[in-house]
């Protein structure tokens, strides 16, 4: 089945730092999808991307979908301590139902 | 808009009880209500597919008869885990999908604690 790889697992960064993180797929997506997850909570959208190339901001937040389909990354620029969580890519094919498939998470720590 | 609700937050139940998790959209139309289990510092696992009025479409190693699921209408899908055991510990979240954006965009529910004694 389809596999995503999301880098780096775990980031320790400063306030006002700016932080990158990446998935990659063995396959092809048409949508990746961009969610934050604080703790006992639920994963918010923030980020969506529909066409292979499109670079979309949300604030501080930068991602974009890769050329080859296989691919995307999430910039956030002068990082805050609210930024902390648990950051989700997420792949999905119109044909497998709608379903997403779930990157394994990037834990942020912003130290202020 | 886009907003998915779970009721309970947290339950903590007995062994061998059985525990009913709702997932309802609140500002659209959800055709397809994903439930998913996570464990503490894991990604997200995906348990069953819930399309209005159908039978849901479980995952490789989620037992249906454990784990049933009901989406009696555009805005509810509920979830009861039955004879609840210790392992099923976990926090379950739901998610919905419609009438915003892309297709595939789902929309989280804040998730459910349950602890089983």
């Amino acid at each position: 089945g389809q596999q995503l790889n999301q880098s780096p697992q775990s980031m320790f960064i400063q306030e006002g730092e700016d932080v990158s993180m990446n998935c990659t797929s063995s396959s092809i997506f048409n949508t990746w999808l961009w969610y934050k997850q604080d703790p006992g909570e639920g994963p918010v959208l923030l980020i969506a991307l529909y066409k292979a190339g499109e670079l979309t901001s949300n604030g501080r937040l930068t991602a974009q979908f890769g050329i080859t389909r296989k691919d995307s990354f999430l910039n956030i620029s002068a990082s805050i301590p609210s930024d902390v969580g648990i950051y989700f890519c997420a792949g999905s094919y119109n044909t497998n139902a709608g379903k997403s498939t779930f990157g394994d998470g990037t834990t942020l720590t912003v130290k202020p | 808009g886009a907003v998915v609700s779970q009721h309970p937050s947290r339950v903590i139940c007995k062994s061998g009880t059985s525990v009913k998790i709702e997932c309802r959209s609140l500002d659209f139309q959800a055709t397809t209500m994903f439930w998913y289990r996570q464990f503490p510092k894991q990604s997200l696992m995906l348990m069953a597919t819930s399309n209005e009025g159908s039978k849901a479409t479980y995952e490789q190693g989620v037992e249906k008869d454990k784990f049933l699921i009901n989406h009696a209408s555009l805005t509810l899908s509920t979830l009861t885990v039955t004879s609840a055991h210790p392992e099923d510990s976990s926090f379950y979240i739901c998610s919905a999908r419609g009438g915003f954006g892309s297709y595939n965009e789902q929309f989280f529910g804040p998730g459910t604690r349950l602890t089983v004694l």
